[in-house]
């Protein structure tokens, strides 16, 4: 246990419907990172947290997406209109900041599109 | 485009054994490299990392080596055990931005008893 939470573990939904996933990060670490993971690669970057400031979004993060960090605590993403292509591994990971790199991921979120 | 890429995608070693995995990167601008382990159904977990200005670094019986003239990283396991069965990644990123992680696809290694 790397001490980041993420909620719920497996989620399946037809296409078309919202979904909501939520991330804990340990408690004193500034920045908080959403990955997505799809089978057979690596992770690939969607966007990340400054305390509550997000800073950078990747293209891959659609209009359809949306994540917040109200507080600089917890974190939620948000993908509405879910379509079949959505379906992958959704990682939340968190560090201290800048300059210390190390970055505890949690086990993830599978979401499964159907 | 610039990225990150391992060898080969699976290695089967057996137990007792040294492992190595490789990777070559082709972003020049990168300062931070890190080694990941992923199990199945978790997320990936910090091994261990090395800036450009080094060219290896040892941990608990592992250690990354780094060739910048090749642009290449290993990940050497020594004395290989069951519990290192995992998919392994190697990610680089700039200091100027190191938030971003850039992961390669990983390498499948498999511990034979």
């Amino acid at each position: 246990d790397t001490g980041v939470s993420q909620n719920p573990r497996h989620k399946i939904t037809k296409r078309g419907q919202n979904v909501t996933f939520r991330c804990d990060p340990i408690s004193e670490h500034n920045r908080l990172y959403w990955y997505r993971q799809t089978l057979g690669q690596g992770p690939e970057f969607l966007t990340y947290f400054q305390n509550e400031a997000q800073l950078e979004k990747s293209r891959l993060l659609s209009d359809r997406f949306s994540a917040e960090r109200p507080k600089g605590s917890f974190s939620t993403l948000e993908i509405q209109r879910t379509e079949q292509g959505d379906s992958a591994m959704y990682l939340c990971a968190s560090s201290l900041g800048q300059g210390n790199t190390e970055a505890f991921f949690g086990q993830g979120t599978r979401l499964t599109v159907v | 485009g610039e990225s990150v890429g391992l060898h080969l995608p699976t290695l089967s070693v057996q137990e007792g054994d040294n492992s190595i995995i490789n990777c070559a990167y082709s972003n020049s601008a990168s300062d931070y490299f890190i080694w990941y382990k992923q199990e199945s159904g978790k997320g990936p977990q910090f091994i261990i990392d090395i800036r450009s200005n080094m060219d290896k670094r040892q941990g608990q019986r592992v250690t990354v080596l780094l060739n910048k003239t090749v642009k290449h990283l290993s990940l050497q396991i020594a004395a290989t055990q069951p519990g290192d069965s995992a998919v392994y990644f190697c990610a680089e990123t700039p200091i100027s931005n190191d938030y971003k992680l850039s992961f390669g696809a990983g390498t499948t290694v498999t511990v034979r008893a």
